[in-house]
Formats: C-alpha cells, structure tokens, sequence
C-alpha cells in the first residue's frame, strides 16, 4: 500500500525556517508529481506547492511564492519543503500528498500530516 | 485563480439519506480537473472522485460526482455512519490549484 510520512514539523518564531520532509515508499516515486497542501487551525485545504515528477517544473500558491522551495530526491524518495520567513498566518499541519498518473495532478494519496507552529 | 464556492456550508442529514454538496467555480475548470475529497477530524485526507465523475480505487458506489465547466455535484445515495465529514472540492486544471471552503456533512 502507497505510504507517506511527513516529518520535520515544530514551533518557530516568526522570520525562522524549517525544511518538512515526507518519505514515499511503495510506488516508483520518479513517476508522480508531488504536492504540499496546508490546513490551518479551524481553516479548510490549502494547496501550497507541486513539483513534476521529474523536478523540473515547480509551482506555488501566492501566498509562500519567494519563501518557501519544494525539491524531491529521486534516488532516495524524499519530497522536501523548505521554508524560510516563517510567519504566524503559516502555522499549519501541511500534508504531503501524491499526484495522479500523468496531467492528472489531483491528490490521491495523502500522508498523515506534520505540524508547524509559527509563534514567539 | 480558479475561486471554487461550495454550497451549503453545513448540511444536516440522517444516516440513509441522500447528500447533494454543490461546487460552482469562477470560471470554466479546464478539461473537467474537478475532484472531490472526505476529510475527517485528525485524518489524512481522502481522494473519493476525480475529474468529476471517477471513483477514485476503493470509493463505495454510493459516492458519485457529476458536472461540467462552471458547476459540479457530488453525491452520496445513502448515507452511512462513516460518510459524515467535511467534503471539499478542489480543481486541478490550472495553477494555481484551488480548493471550496468544504461542505460539513453532520448527523441530524
């Protein structure tokens, strides 16, 4: 069964960093676009950030454009998210979640999510 | 940005009942990218229907979407116990990737 584990979450100040890391196993991870998506506390889905399936091509929602960076390892199947300028409308449990097979980027698998508290 | 409203916020119902949620998008969702999620208090997120009328692998037939361009539905014919949950509908044909606001599903 497809699995992924997100880690890396924790409380930061406002203005730090963290990099969140979801591990993929059981799935030829080189094959699928992976997406980052968010829920705030008492908020819906928010969809962060996609990467395709081979790194090239990233994109982001407005709102972490310029501050947060989605990568992937390949050979090691780790999707990453690094996130830099922290601020407090960012804490969220932020899900990894795979893509669908081919331009069908929807989410068909989610990790159980990892924890981000932005606070002084 | 493909702004997605879903309609009704909260919808009351009894185990066995029939749920129609309701997505109107902003503007036309490319290729009918419309997909429709469960997600539960402390739970991963789960993917029921994609472009807007496929069962996702292992959905109950009881789930079903429907819709084009500007306006979907997701239904469930019969309620059961586990349905009840917030359903969020969410386009993917083009960036940036939006989702509605979610629809709660509660026992009356």
């Amino acid at each position: 069964q497809v699995q992924l584990v997100e880690s890396g979450g924790g409380v930061v100040q406002p203005g730090g960093s963290l990099r969140l890391s979801c591990a993929a196993s059981r799935f030829i991870f080189s094959n699928y676009g992976m997406h980052w998506v968010r829920q705030a506390p008492g908020k819906g889905l928010e969809w962060v950030a996609f990467i395709r399936y081979d790194g090239v091509n990233r994109y982001y929602a407005e709102s972490v454009k310029g501050r947060f960076t989605i990568s992937r390892d390949n050979s090691a199947n780790i999707l990453y998210l690094q996130m830099n300028s922290l601020r407090v409308e960012d804490t969220a449990v932020y899900y990894c979640a795979k893509g669908g097979i081919g331009t069908h980027r929807y989410m068909d698998v989610w990790g159980k999510g990892t924890t981000v508290t932005v606070s002084s | 940005e493909i702004v997605l409203t879903q309609s009704p916020g909260t919808l009351s119902l009894s185990p066995g009942e029939r749920a129609t949620l309701s997505c109107r998008a902003s503007q036309s969702v490319s290729s009918s990218y419309l997909a429709w999620y469960q997600h539960k208090p402390g739970q991963a997120p789960r993917l029921l229907i994609y472009a807007a009328s496929n069962r996702a692998t292992g959905i109950p037939d009881r789930f079903s979407g429907s819709g084009s361009a500007t306006d979907f539905t997701l239904t469930i014919s019969r309620l059961e116990p586990e349905d009840f949950a917030v359903y969020y509908c969410q386009q993917y044909g083009s960036s940036p990737w939006t989702f509605g606001q979610g629809t709660k599903v509660e026992m009356k």
